[in-house]
């Protein structure tokens, strides 16, 4: 069975500084890997997504994620954040044969700070 | 991108009634439906997955004479909450995938901004 933990519930950082979302996920099989944002009030936005080659990956909004097989990592990163990305952000994963099914983390809450 | 709508985007219900929520694809053919259940501080959790024309399949541990899905067009999903209770309370989210109007075909969940029920 496949899931996906999300260490912090919260992070809070200042403007500018340098974010990483933590993500270890856990799959018997390759799999494919999801960062997701909502914004309040909002739907869910695909930020990036890994599914094979390149391990660095990178996605909207100046987001980058590094997919790490030995430690079983799919980190979130950003250099410098700005305001607008306060919001809560999911890792996901799902099968590779069977990319219909996402489990989500818990999510975790970015509180930028002025 | 895809957009995807929902409505109501929230509804307040007493308990027994059943309440219905619509999922759209707004400029896209969502071959494929999906409903997702979010409790406060949890994970989204895959509840059913509806093709266009075909009955929803459901996820283990969901009812489905309770949560009934409909998938009549390839643009519109229903879910609808039979006699809800409050431990139906939650926030209910559906992503739709399928084939852009410009062709081709996107492999991409669009998710919808979600439904909060309330049963009091």
């Amino acid at each position: 069975a496949q899931s996906v933990t999300q260490l912090g519930s919260h992070v809070s950082v200042s403007e500018g500084a340098l974010v990483l979302l933590r993500c270890n996920y856990s799959s018997s099989v390759p799999p494919y890997l999801f960062w997701y944002v909502q914004y309040p009030n909002q739907g869910l936005q695909l930020l990036l997504k890994y599914t094979t080659g390149a391990t660095l990956v990178k996605g909207i909004n100046g987001f980058e994620a590094e997919f790490n097989k030995s430690q079983t990592s799919f980190h979130l990163r950003k250099p410098s954040v700005h305001i607008s990305d306060t919001a809560e952000y999911f890792c996901a994963v799902s099968d590779l044969n069977r990319d219909d099914k996402i489990i989500f983390g818990k999510g975790t809450r970015l509180h930028i700070l002025p | 991108g895809a957009v995807v709508s929902q409505h109501p985007s929230w509804v307040i219900c007493k308990s027994g009634t059943s309440v219905k929520i619509e999922c759209r694809s707004l400029d896209f053919q969502a071959t494929t439906m999906f409903w997702y259940r979010q409790f406060p501080k949890q994970s989204l959790m895959l509840m059913a997955t509806s093709n266009e024309g075909s009955k929803a399949t459901y996820e283990q541990g969901v009812e489905k004479d309770k949560f009934l899905i409909n998938h009549a067009s390839l643009t519109l999903s229903t879910l609808t909450v039979t006699s809800a209770h409050p431990e139906d309370s939650s926030f209910y989210i559906c992503s739709a995938r399928g084939a852009p109007l410009t062709g081709g075909y996107q492999e991409t969940q669009y998710f919808g901004p979600g439904t909060r029920l309330l049963v009091l």
